[in-house]
């Protein structure tokens, strides 16, 4: 069974601190992404990297960087989190095979007090 | 501007009932399209595509239409059940396949006993 992993489900920091969010897929997957997600604006693409140390700017990419060392993990990183990031955080990946869907983790809650 | 709309913020409909949710296109480029169920504190899933070279998908109880020369898709769930309550996202994709995914805002769907 195909799976997206997010290292953390619910996290609060404090505005200026520096925020990690992992995330492992076992899909063998070329490409993956990370979108936020507030509401009524839907999924917003952050970054996403087609291969490994590839990286693209999404859409709102301003706040936010990735890491992409290993095929398997995709990093989001905020330098310096501002109460403005607040938000759900989705990391998906994709194949270049079947229906050709985006495959999502859970899911991280980032509250930045 | 947003390339993907989804312009019912919500919809609540009786159990054993059809749900219409209805999402229209700006970008004449998309080419594939896909529907996505969320459900709270969860990642979203997938749940139907259609290919621009069709009209018509269906599985099970979902069909999705698509209507190329007014730029609208729409999901049927037919009967509705509780379980189906959940936000969908409408999605579209262009032709370089895996890159640029846009979804739309969601629909908030209540299906009630």
């Amino acid at each position: 069974d195909v799976k997206v992993t997010q290292s953390s489900r619910y996290l609060v920091k404090r505005t200026g601190e520096k925020v990690f969010l992992e995330c492992v897929q076992d899909m063998d997957h070329e490409n993956m992404f990370w979108y936020r997600q507030d509401p009524g604006l839907g999924l917003r693409l952050i970054y996403f990297s087609y291969d490994v140390k590839m990286k693209e700017k999404g859409d709102i990419p301003e706040g936010y960087s990735v890491s992409r060392e290993k095929k398997e993990r995709f990093s989001l990183i905020l330098e310096s989190a501002s109460t403005n990031q607040t938000s759900m955080y989705l990391c998906a990946s994709r194949g270049t095979s079947g229906k050709g869907e985006l495959f999502f983790g859970e899911g991280s809650r980032l509250t930045v007090l | 501007d947003q390339q993907v709309k989804q312009n019912s913020p919500s919809l609540s409909v009786q159990e054993g009932r059809i749900s219409i949710l209805n999402c229209d296109y700006t970008n004449s480029m998309f080419d594939y399209f896909l529907w996505y169920k969320k459900y709270p504190a969860e990642g979203p899933t997938f749940l139907i595509s259609i290919s621009s070279i069709k009209d018509k998908n269906e599985d099970g109880r979902f069909t999705v239409f698509l209507n190329k020369s007014a730029k609208h898709l729409s999901l049927h769930i037919v009967p509705s059940q509780p379980g189906d309550s959940a936000v969908y996202f409408c999605a579209a994709d262009l032709y370089n396949y895996g890159q640029n995914f846009v979804f739309g805002p969601g629909t908030r769907l209540s299906v009630l006993p």
